[in-house]
């Protein structure tokens, strides 16, 4: 079975500081992992994927995850916040076949 | 390329009343997913469609039920609606090609009282 859990709900960072977002997830299956960005009143967009090959994947924006198999983690990090930067983040596992999980979400907020 | 679109944007339905959600896919997706995202929570799995048929459901009672049509776009019934059905319905479309890429639509406030 696949389960994804994000720790923190909420997440305030200054901008201009590091983003960091976590993410443990839980799969019978070698895992496709996924982080979508949700701002209000809007679907999701992704932000970036893993599915094989390198681990440390980069996505749109500056936003880069790295897949730890030990861990069971895929943590979304970016460098430098930018007040657009300010949504909701969802991790996501998938079955390979055709389900997505996704976890309960991190609502980021950026500080001028 | 036209993106996912869905609609209505908003809807407001009385429990027990039966409601009709629309999702086009993106042009060139032949698959189609629906999500049901709570206040505070992320989407969860309902069902997929793919080529007209379902092509797997998650964990909702049979008053869910989903078509899809020859252009690949699809809709959601709900049947008997209860006060917790109440929820952002999302559409994701995707290509099937193996990229696992989901495109999602804006969604579907539905309000139910």
């Amino acid at each position: 079975a696949q389960s994804v859990t994000q720790l923190g709900s909420h997440v305030s960072v200054s901008e201009g500081a590091l983003v960091l977002l976590r993410c443990n997830y839980s799969s019978s299956v070698p895992p496709y992992l996924f982080w979508y960005v949700q701002y209000p009143n809007q679907g999701l967009q992704l932000l970036l994927k893993y599915t094989t090959g390198a681990t440390l994947v980069k996505g749109i924006n500056g936003f880069e995850a790295e897949f730890k198999k030990s861990e069971t983690s895929f943590h979304l990090t970016k460098p430098s916040a930018h007040m657009s930067d300010a949504a909701e983040y969802f991790c996501a596992v998938s079955d390979r076949v055709n389900k997505f999980y996704f976890g309960s979400g991190t609502k980021l907020n950026v500080k001028p | 390329e036209t993106g996912v679109t869905q609609s209505p944007t908003h809807l407001i339905k009385t429990r027990g009343q039966q409601v009709t959600l629309r999702c086009s896919s993106q042009s060139g997706h032949n698959t189609v997913s629906w999500y049901q995202q709570a206040l505070g929570q992320g989407p969860q799995f309902i069902f997929q469609y793919y080529r007209e048929e379902e092509n797997g459901r998650g964990n909702f009672p049979p008053r869910f039920s989903g078509l899809q049509f020859p252009n690949y776009s699809s809709e959601l019934n709900v049947n008997a609606l209860e006060l917790d059905d109440s929820a952002l319905y999302l559409c994701a479309s995707s290509a099937n090609d193996g990229t696992y890429e989901q495109y999602f639509g804006p969604g579907t406030r539905l309000t139910v009282t």
